[in-house]
């Protein structure tokens, strides 16, 4: 059992390129959401996931698109990368919505040039 | 909009002793969840204690217990018998019960050292 898992865990961009991060939950969980977090700030919820092939945003959703094909996997995407988009990218997941505990993952840390 | 609030950007602790990190929200609502989560070094998010809104009794986690105040909207995390291992950020954040997703909204962290 793995819990949350995020791919890569680094990467550098630059400005204009487009990227996929990678987040995968073994814990047969509904729930999935990805989380932006930068210095002096918490963690802000860029867009979420209440189930397989559903998406929703978050706080700050712009610039960023995401995919729940599978109930196992959520992705983000970047499609045009930009230097405000350097930041500490966390996916979590939990099994329930509204009362259940988030689990979250190692972080995935991207830097734009 | 909820906001959580973290006043004491950074703590020290000695090895051994007792430290309290404190946490302020502002909500209109009347049941909604409280948690603390530790994040070392190592940056993963790790939960620490969870409190639910409609119980009077403090939540408690071997060493790690809290004080929700819930007329002052406070909710401040007391680690005892600090270890090396507790120095990390601490993250006070708040969730609805209801509504359509679980949004987590963060405080802006407390990074705690323990010195021995």
């Amino acid at each position: 059992n793995a819990g949350v898992t995020q791919t890569p865990k680094f990467r550098v961009l630059k400005t204009g390129q487009s990227m996929t991060l990678l987040c995968a939950q073994d814990m047969n969980h509904e729930y999935m959401y990805w989380y932006r977090q930068d210095p002096g700030m918490g963690l802000r919820l860029i867009h979420y996931s209440v189930g397989e092939g559903t998406t929703a945003k978050g706080e700050v959703p712009d610039g960023y698109n995401v995919s729940r094909l599978k109930k196992q996997n959520f992705l983000l995407g970047l499609e045009s990368a930009a230097p405000s988009q350097t930041s500490v990218y966390f996916c979590a997941s939990s099994y329930l919505g509204w009362t259940d505990t988030q689990y979250f993952g190692p972080g995935t840390r991207l830097t734009v040039l | 909009a909820q906001t959580v609030t973290q006043s004491q950007p950074e703590m020290s602790v000695q090895e051994a002793e007792t430290v309290t990190l404190s946490c302020t929200y502002d909500t209109s609502e009347s049941d909604y969840y409280l948690f603390w989560y530790k994040q070392p070094p190592s940056r993963q998010m790790i939960l620490v204690i969870r409190q639910e809104a409609y119980k009077q009794q403090n939540a408690t986690e071997n060493r790690f217990s809290v004080n929700f105040q819930k007329a002052a909207k406070s909710f401040s995390l007391k680690i005892s018998d600090s270890q090396l291992g507790d120095a990390a950020m601490y993250f006070c954040a708040y969730k609805r019960s209801q509504g359509t997703a679980s949004k987590l909204t963060f405080g802006t962290g407390t990074r705690l050292q323990v010195t021995l």
